[in-house]
């Protein structure tokens, strides 16, 4: 069972360059998350979405664009790194049936912008 | 906007030792779900909690929910060295849609 994969699971960037974190899940689940993960910071939401072509700003949304084409796909496009975006991403996904289900996490990307 | 509060940010025990994580909503919670991360890992869902009041275990681990749904706890008894990692709590809003707000965490550090 995949469950949910994330690429590249490793990324330098260089300050002002662009990327996009996979991230893929095969349970059919209609919600799909990002969090980045900061030493101290616990889990920060960045963006979800509730269903393929819908998509909302979570906590630290700035500098982050996501789409949901597809119920399988929510990739998360960094537009211009910045340092400050040094982290690690995690891709989550769940159902939502009346309450919400559990969560289930990515490998997580470990992002280093220089 | 919603917030979650978790202490202790950090808990040193002795192996066999008690060990407790508390979380504290500045809202009302639909549910709050516990989440498990070893060191260089990945969150892992542990339990979901929706009703007032609700208590469940699962072996040594016990997990509650307040009366009013912005509270709850962890308890682990008798901690072990496989219990070694951050221990996360995270509410649900009462839109049910809304994402996750997860505690901080508290790391849980094991001496044998």
């Amino acid at each position: 069972n995949a469950g949910v994969t994330q690429t590249p699971k490793f990324q330098v960037l260089k300050t002002g360059q662009s990327m996009t974190l996979q991230c893929a899940q095969d349970m059919n689940h209609e919600y799909m998350s990002w969090y980045r993960q900061d030493p101290g910071m616990g889990l920060r939401l960045i963006h979800y979405s509730v269903g393929a072509g819908i998509t909302d700003q979570g906590e630290v949304p700035n500098g982050y664009n996501v789409s949901r084409s597809t119920t399988e796909d929510f990739p998360l496009r960094l537009l211009s790194a910045a340092p400050s975006q040094t982290s690690v991403y995690f891709c989550a996904s769940s159902r939502i049936q009346g309450a919400r289900t559990e969560a289930f996490f990515g490998q997580g990307t470990r992002l280093t912008v220089v | 906007g919603q917030q979650v509060m978790q202490i202790p940010q950090y808990q040193h025990v002795q192996e066999g030792e008690d060990f407790t994580t508390y979380c504290n909503s500045s809202t009302t919670l639909s549910n709050i779900q516990w989440y498990k991360q070893r060191p260089g890992g990945h969150p892992v869902f542990l339990i979901q909690l929706v009703k007032s009041g609700e208590v469940k275990k699962q072996k040594r681990l016990t997990f509650q929910f307040g009366e009013a749904k912005k509270n709850s706890s962890l308890h682990i008894t008798a901690t072990q060295t496989t219990d070694v990692g951050t221990y996360f709590c995270a509410g649900v809003g009462r839109g049910g849609a809304d994402g996750l707000t997860f505690g901080k965490g508290t790391h849980l550090i094991i001496q044998p």
